[in-house]
């Protein structure tokens, strides 16, 4: 079975500054997906980056970078400058290739400070 | 493109009450979901579906059914709702698992619907 660990329950940042959040798993599959979901108080779950496990190359997307170590089952997400808009529930997920199943982290709740 | 809908957003129910919670996605998807997600806790699956006729049990399918008889539609149904089942439900759909496939993995949420039994 698949585990996802998210060890911070809550995490606070002042705006513009930087901040990462972790993320562990465990699996002895070699051909996976992870994933980063933001869900706002709105709680819509918006994807905010995906990293194939076969890419040695981090996912990046404007803001939002990944440190993706796979020897060591590592998935942080670095957010850099800081918005009040990212303030919401950052959770982790992992799927297997060609399955069906997600696992998903307990989550952190980020707070951006003004 | 509406995405995925959920209806309805707030329902409160008396403990015993049955009720079904719609979902239907315009995007063509094979793989829809439902999970439920408890306060402060991450997403638990309770049924999946990898197309038209196929449901499977997910992490906490008991006390739920669903059935799949279209591509677009998966509704969730609440038998005899206990206060247990209070909680925030989420449908979600992806179009594939497929390595080679562009959007492969990514899944897309509704906006939730809201459960209190009480």
């Amino acid at each position: 079975a698949q585990t996802v660990t998210q060890s911070q329950p809550e995490m606070s940042v002042q705006e513009a500054e930087t901040v990462t959040l972790s993320c562990t798993y465990d699996t002895s599959e070699s051909n996976y997906y992870l994933f980063w979901y933001k869900q706002p108080p709105s709680r819509q779950m918006i994807l905010v980056i995906r990293q194939e496990a076969y890419k040695q190359q981090n996912a990046t997307e404007n803001r939002f970078s990944v440190n993706f170590q796979k020897a060591a089952k590592s998935f942080s997400l670095k957010i850099s400058d800081s918005q009040l808009g990212d303030t919401a529930m950052y959770f982790c997920a992992f799927v297997r290739y060609n399955f069906n199943k997600f696992y998903f982290g307990s989550g952190t709740k980020l707070n951006v400070k003004p | 493109n509406a995405g995925v809908t959920q209806t309805p957003k707030f329902r409160i129910l008396k403990i015993g009450q049955s009720m079904t919670l719609q979902c239907t996605q315009d995007m063509n998807h094979n793989y829809m979901y439902w999970y439920r997600q408890d306060p402060g806790m991450g997403l638990k699956l309770i049924y999946y579906s990898v197309g038209a006729g196929i449901t499977d049990k997910g992490e906490v399918p008991n006390g739920y059914n669903v059935s799949r008889s279209t591509t677009e539609d998966f509704p969730l149904r609440l038998e005899l709702a206990a206060p247990s089942q209070t909680s925030v439900y989420f449908c979600a759909s992806s179009y594939s698992m497929n390595p080679r496939d562009r959007d492969t993995g990514e899944l897309f949420f509704g906006e939730g619907s809201r459960l209190t039994v009480l």
